[in-house]
């Protein structure tokens, strides 16, 4: 069965901490694993799309990473307003283009 | 870049009342779109893929009679919530797929703001 895991569930950072967000996947064939940052009652922002494994990009603070099996979001010098949930979804091979989500990981930068 | 438009961002209603959410792309011609709910604290799931002019597909589990979906036109596509109840109270989000104004493609999906629905 296809899954897609992150880790950790929360992450509380001091302001200039620097750390990395994991994002664990198994499934049957990867087309594109994708990062999203979401706001609270809001809709996913788009981030980053990685295709294949040592595919690496950035963007300001954020870079992430993909391997065979998983990705890494690094946030370098984090600030408070990079606090949100960050979500990876994988989209499978024959599968009409749907994602699917891993469960988030809550980022809290404080001050 | 592509722009999902989604309305309306927050509705109560009463149980046993229908809802209609409404998803509209603004700059580009959506012939998918996937409609997503969120509980609090928990990830996407998807409910259901839409297609232009044909029925939509529902994943396991979500019942078609109760979340009917309508993508009656390439900019625009729906969710109806029949019968609503309190167990239906929840964030939908609906979602295109990538596209690109120059090459077809982008490198995500595009999501629309999200529906907060509250069932009373």
């Amino acid at each position: 069965e296809d899954q897609v895991t992150q880790s950790p569930e929360a992450l509380r950072l001091q302001e200039g901490e620097s750390s990395s967000l994991n994002c664990s996947y198994t499934v049957s064939g990867l087309r594109g694993l994708f990062w999203y940052r979401q706001d609270p009652g809001k809709g996913p922002e788009f981030l980053f799309t990685l295709y294949s494994a040592g595919e690496e990009k950035e963007k300001e603070r954020l870079k992430a990473t993909l391997t065979k099996k998983e990705s890494f979001l690094h946030i370098t010098a984090p600030k408070p307003e990079d606090s949100a949930t960050y979500l990876c979804a994988v989209q499978v091979r024959n599968q009409g283009g749907k994602l699917i989500f891993g469960q988030g990981t809550e980022l809290s930068v404080k001050p | 870049g592509a722009v999902v438009s989604q309305h309306p961002s927050r509705v109560i209603c009463k149980s046993g009342t229908s809802v209609k959410i409404e998803c509209r792309s603004l700059d580009f011609q959506a012939t998918t779109m996937f409609w997503y709910r969120q509980f609090p604290k928990q990830s996407l799931m998807l409910m259901a893929t839409s297609n232009e002019g044909s029925k939509a597909t529902y994943e396991q589990g979500v019942e078609k009679d109760k979340f009917l979906i309508n993508h009656a036109s390439l900019t625009l596509s729906t969710l109806t919530v029949t019968s609503a109840h309190p167990e239906d109270s929840s964030f939908y989000i609906c979602s295109a797929p990538p596209w690109n104004l120059r090459t077809g493609t982008t490198g995500g999906y595009t999501f629309g703001s999200g529906t907060r629905l509250t069932v009373v």
